[in-house]
């Protein structure tokens, strides 16, 4: 069975600190796809990164980067010099499969706060 | 990009009623739409997988009849709540993927909350 654990479920930092969201993934399939959302308040989830389980290169974009350890089946997520804005729900969530009729497998979110 | 809207986004209603809540994909088709439930402080919950033409596939646990799901077009999935409860009371979630594309073309929509006095 897929299973996503964000064992962190809230985080606050202070703006300018960097802070990394653990994620970690259960999956029997070779072939997977991981992904990262943000939830700000007004509830909208906002896609941030997608990632195959064949490409194990880490990824940078401005301050967000992202840590895919097949080993450890993990796929965390850093934001260095955080901003207030930053505060909101992350998501890490898996899929399986590409077939257009397969939904994301969710974990239970982080919510990160940021203050000033 | 492509984009998926919701309406309505807020509603309120008395337990007894039924609401419909329209999930619709603006500028592509979507063979396949998925409604998720996100309770306050909680994760997305997938509650069914519509397929437009064809029946619903429900989680376990999701009551079909309760919760109906109509995905009469390309474009138009409907969820609606029937009997709410303030049980039902809850975020709703719809999504949509392109035809042919890869997975993580999946898009969602800016949600329904849905208040059951």
């Amino acid at each position: 069975a897929q299973k996503v654990t964000q064992a962190q479920t809230e985080i606050s930092v202070v703006e300018k600190e960097d802070v990394t969201l653990d994620c970690v993934y259960e999956t029997r399939d070779t072939t997977y796809y991981l992904f990262w959302y943000k939830q700000p308040p007004s509830g909208e989830l906002v896609f941030l990164i997608r990632r195959n389980s064949f490409d194990e290169q880490n990824e940078i974009s401005g301050r967000y980067s992202w840590n895919f350890q097949k080993s450890t089946s993990s796929f965390n997520f850093t934001i260095t010099a955080s901003q207030v804005v930053d505060s909101a729900v992350y998501f890490c969530a898996l899929s399986e499969t590409n077939q257009a009729g397969t939904a994301l497998i969710f974990g239970k979110g982080t919510t990160l706060s940021v203050s000033s | 990009g492509a984009v998926v809207s919701q309406h309505p986004s807020r509603v309120i209603c008395k337990s007894g009623t039924s609401v419909k809540i329209e999930c619709r994909s603006l500028d592509f088709q979507a063979t396949t739409m998925f409604w998720y439930r996100q309770f306050p402080k909680q994760s997305l919950m997938l509650m069914a997988t519509s397929n437009e033409g064809s029946k619903a596939t429900y989680e376990q646990g999701v009551e079909k009849d309760k919760f109906l799901i109509n995905h009469a077009s390309l474009t138009l999935s409907t969820l609606t709540v029937t009997s709410a409860h303030p049980e039902d009371s809850s975020f709703y979630i719809c999504s949509a993927r392109l035809q042919g594309y890869q997975v993580g073309e999946q898009y969602f929509g800016p949600g329904t909350r849905l208040t059951v006095t």
